[in-house]
């Protein structure tokens, strides 16, 4: 298994520019999420998924969108790059029914926009 | 509303001495309970995790946890600590209802010293 994918690992953005940050993962796992990690601020969630075809908001979904058409497939897209969302981006997956409930994370991608 | 607390930014431990990280939450219902490691420049994986029964969890590297219901805590624990094991750590919460959601502390930084 490959676990949690996520490319690119480094992307630098000027502002205005739109891009989309891939994750994929082989564990069947039905949920997925993105999250931002910001200096001190710890994990921010942005949006989750818990099954294809469904996704919900989290912490700080603004400016950013997300679909879930396959299990195993979640990117997570930026609309208008803004200096605000330069950050290290992680994707995780985890079972969301009654089974272990720990989370798999990507290696991260790293984005600066400048 | 649903929380996690870890009280200090940064613990600094001689190798070979005890550790303690700290963690406090706050949940309704019955608490699922994680702590995570992130080295530089990785993702994090998990440590351990307390869903129920007996109150000290055992996990990876040698970590325990030891859940505290009337305390509402989950310090994460290790007997003698190790250089390798400096990194950030975090303690995180599954949010009630079956989604696999988490919300995760600000994170500490451990830095065990020769």
């Amino acid at each position: 298994n490959a676990g949690v994918t996520q490319t690119p690992k480094f992307q630098v953005l000027k502002t205005g520019q739109s891009m989309t940050l891939q994750c994929a993962q082989d564990m069947n796992h039905e949920y997925m999420s993105w999250y931002r990690q910001d200096p001190g601020m710890g994990l921010r969630l942005i949006h989750y998924s818990v099954g294809a075809g469904i996704t919900d908001q989290g912490e700080v979904p603004n400016g950013y969108n997300v679909s879930r058409s396959t299990t195993e497939d979640f990117p997570l897209r930026l609309l208008s790059a803004a200096p605000s969302q330069t950050s290290v981006y992680f994707c995780a997956s985890s079972y969301s029914r009654e089974k272990s409930y720990e989370q798999y994370f990507g290696p991260g991608t790293r984005l600066t926009v400048t | 509303a649903q929380s996690v607390a870890q009280p200090e930014d940064q613990v600094n431990v001689a190798e070979g001495n005890p550790l303690t990280v700290k963690c406090t939450y706050s949940v309704s219902g019955n608490p699922y309970l994680f702590w995570y490691v992130q080295y530089p420049n990785r993702g994090l994986q998990f440590l351990l995790k307390y869903i129920t029964g007996d109150n000290l969890v055992k996990g990876s590297y040698g970590f325990e946890a030891e859940f505290n219901k009337s305390q509402t805590s989950f310090h994460l624990k290790k007997p003698s600590a190790l250089v390798s094991d400096s990194a950030l750590y975090f303690c995180a919460v599954r949010v009630s209802g079956n989604t696999g959601k988490l919300i995760f502390g600000q994170g500490t930084t451990l830095q065990v010293k020769p």
